[in-house]
Parts: structure tokens; sequence; C-alpha cells
């Protein structure tokens, strides 16, 4: 199957800096990428469409300013959580969609503290 | 907007066992996707089946198939002869097609899964 990459797999930092997380194709092009954020023991929710060359869609009640996504390729997303809170700490999922199927990197645990 | 609906929190089955874990959802569109996705404790989503809304043949994949009602709006997933590995979340998730294929996914809130041995 697709294997879509996340890096990095888990990150701590302080309150008031900026992080970024990487979410690669590494086998397909994808034009599309999404960005999910899960709570513990809650379910994935979509925050936001990347889409490769034209800026990111985001969903109701995500803020666009805090939650920077650029698809500068056709195998690389990247979401920048700026001044990053401690209720910004989540697991932080990405995904990219081959043969109509969605594949998920493998999340990003970001703790701010 | 769609919603997903999965009514049971946690199920727990023997090993070796049957069981049927139950998904609902709620749209406008007639053309959608269906798919059951698995999280175990490592949080990597897995693909265990997907169902095309205009196929009324039920999906199968070795030993999980659905039951998918598209009346009812209910796509139920049937786990059969349970493993040990088989233990973790499901999660029922929606796509719609009238986003012209850019549309994320709608997740239902998960069923945790026991495997009793």
């Amino acid at each position: 199957g697709a294997v879509v990459s996340q890096h990095p797999s888990w990150v701590i930092c302080k309150s008031g800096t900026s992080v970024k997380i990487e979410c690669r194709s590494l086998d397909f092009q994808a034009t599309t990428m999404f960005w999910y954020r899960q709570f513990p023991k809650q379910s994935l929710m979509l925050m936001a469409t990347s889409n490769e060359g034209s800026k990111a869609t985001y969903e109701q009640g995500v803020e666009k300013d805090k939650f920077l996504i650029n698809h500068a390729s056709l195998t690389l997303s990247t979401l920048t959580v700026t001044s990053a809170h401690p209720e910004d700490s989540s697991f932080y999922i990405c995904s990219a969609r081959e043969w109509g199927v969605a594949f998920f990197g493998q999340g990003t645990r970001l703790t701010v503290v | 907007a769609q919603t997903v609906t999965q009514s049971q929190p946690e199920m727990s089955v023997q090993e070796a066992e049957t069981v049927t874990l139950s998904c609902t959802y709620d749209t406008s569109e007639s053309d959608y996707y269906l798919f059951w996705y698995k999280q175990p404790p490592s949080r990597q989503m897995i693909l265990v089946i997907r169902q095309e809304a205009y196929k009324q043949q039920n999906a199968t994949e070795n030993r999980f198939s659905v039951n998918f009602q598209k009346a009812a709006k209910s796509f139920s997933l049937k786990i059969s002869d349970s493993q040990l590995g088989d233990a973790a979340m499901y999660f029922c998730a929606y796509r719609g097609l009238t986003g012209g294929g850019a549309d994320g996914l709608t997740f239902g809130k998960g069923t945790h899964l026991i495997i009793q041995p």
C-alpha cells in the first residue's frame, strides 16, 4: 500500500515557540493532504485540507494563523503550530489519498510546556 | 453536515468468536465512501475495509466483512474468528464526493475492541 511518513513522532516545546510537523507521501504524489487532530481517547477531527500550490482550506473553528499549512510539493505538506500554548498539546495526524483510500502518517504527539 | 455515530464505546469478545461493531451515519448525498479504520496502541491508523455507496454488494476482506444498509444508513463491521491482534480502537469513517475528491474524512467516536484470550 501507499506509505505516508510523518515527522517528528513526538515533540516537546516551550509555550510561545513554534513547531513544524512534516508529512510526506513516500511512493506516490499527493495534490491534496489532510491534517487531523486527536485528543486522548477521542476521535480524529479534520483540521484542514492542504492543497499543493495553493492555500489550505481550514475547517470551521480552526485558526489559520495558529496552524500554518504549506504544501510546496506533490510529496510534502507541513503544519506549523505557531506561538504554541499548552492547550495545543495533542496528537496530530496527516493523511494523503491514493486509489481513493486515505493513508495515514504515524502521527505526532505534541506537548507544550 | 455529515455525522457518523458509533454507539458502542467498548466491546469485548472471546478469541476465535465473532463480533459486530455498529455504525450509522447521516448524509444527504447519494454517492459516498464508507470506511472502517483500526487504531492499535501505536496510534497508526490502518485501513480495515471500505465500501462504495453505489455498490450493493457488501465488501469483505478475509475475516472482516460489512453489512451496508444504504436506506437505513447503517454500516456495521463483522470480525470473524477474532484474534488477539484485532484488539484496537475501530473507527467508522465517511467521505462524501461532492468536494471533487478533496473531502476529508468524518469519523465516528470509535469503539474500543477487547479480545479475551
